[in-house]
């Protein structure tokens, strides 16, 4: 079955730099791929999301690309705020699937002042 | 404003108890989903239906069993509870479609539950 690896687990950055986590998955056929956020003591929220039809997608400060071939993709944060502070987390769907998701184990991002 | 919650947001309970999780959402979601968070396992799928009376096994379902009997809610039930169950559980829900491509799971606040 689908499987995703995310790195690194724990990142820190100081403030205004980018950050960058990637996650790999084993399912070639895959074709969904969001990312979501998890503030302490609340639920994931989904943050941007991208299909396999496209190769880069980006939303203010936030990017994700992907690359079919190497079976990666990446999330890609520039310019950090304190409020980046969070628990990432990238997930894969495959055509197997009708709606469920296989997730990484996440990533503690740390912005340092 | 729609929303999915759920109750307990704590709960501590005895090994061997019965315990149930509530999932109630308001977004009139045809799917939804429970999942257990612990440190470095990231979310794992316990359960999920995608519709009334359909009920589905995830990856780590022994020891869990739900009920689909609305639209709205999707009760987790540990039918003899253990301390390897200690965890964070998350209730998620998201629309059904036709086509490819995945859409957007909403996640309630998390229940925290201990087994002593």
């Amino acid at each position: 079955g689908e499987n995703v690896e995310q790195h690194p687990s724990t990142l820190s950055v100081q403030e205004g730099d980018s950050a960058v986590i990637k996650c790999t998955y084993s399912d070639s056929a895959s074709n969904y791929f969001p990312w979501y956020k998890q503030e302490l003591g609340k639920g994931p929220q989904l943050i941007i999301d991208i299909r396999s039809n496209v190769g880069e997608k980006k939303d203010q400060r936030i990017a994700v690309t992907l690359n079919k071939t190497a079976k990666h993709f990446s999330l890609h944060i520039t310019e950090t705020q304190p409020e980046d502070s969070a628990v990432y987390f990238c997930a894969a769907k495959g055509t197997n699937s009708n709606y469920q998701l296989i997730w990484g184990a996440g990533t503690k991002l740390i912005i340092k002042p | 404003d729609a929303e999915i919650t759920q109750s307990p947001r704590h709960k501590i309970t005895e090994t061997g108890r019965q315990v149930t999780l509530a999932c109630h959402q308001t977004w009139n979601h045809n799917n939804m989903f429970w999942y257990r968070q612990d440190l470095g396992h990231g979310l794992r799928l316990i359960h999920y239906s995608y519709g009334v009376q359909d009920t589905n096994k995830g990856e780590v379902s022994d020891g869990y069993s739900v009920s689909r009997s609305n639209t709205e809610d999707l009760p987790l039930t540990l039918e003899s509870a253990a301390s390897s169950q200690t965890s964070v559980y998350f209730c998620a829900s998201s629309e059904s479609y036709s086509g490819t491509g995945g859409n957007e799971q909403y996640f309630g606040p998390g229940t925290r539950l201990t087994v002593t």
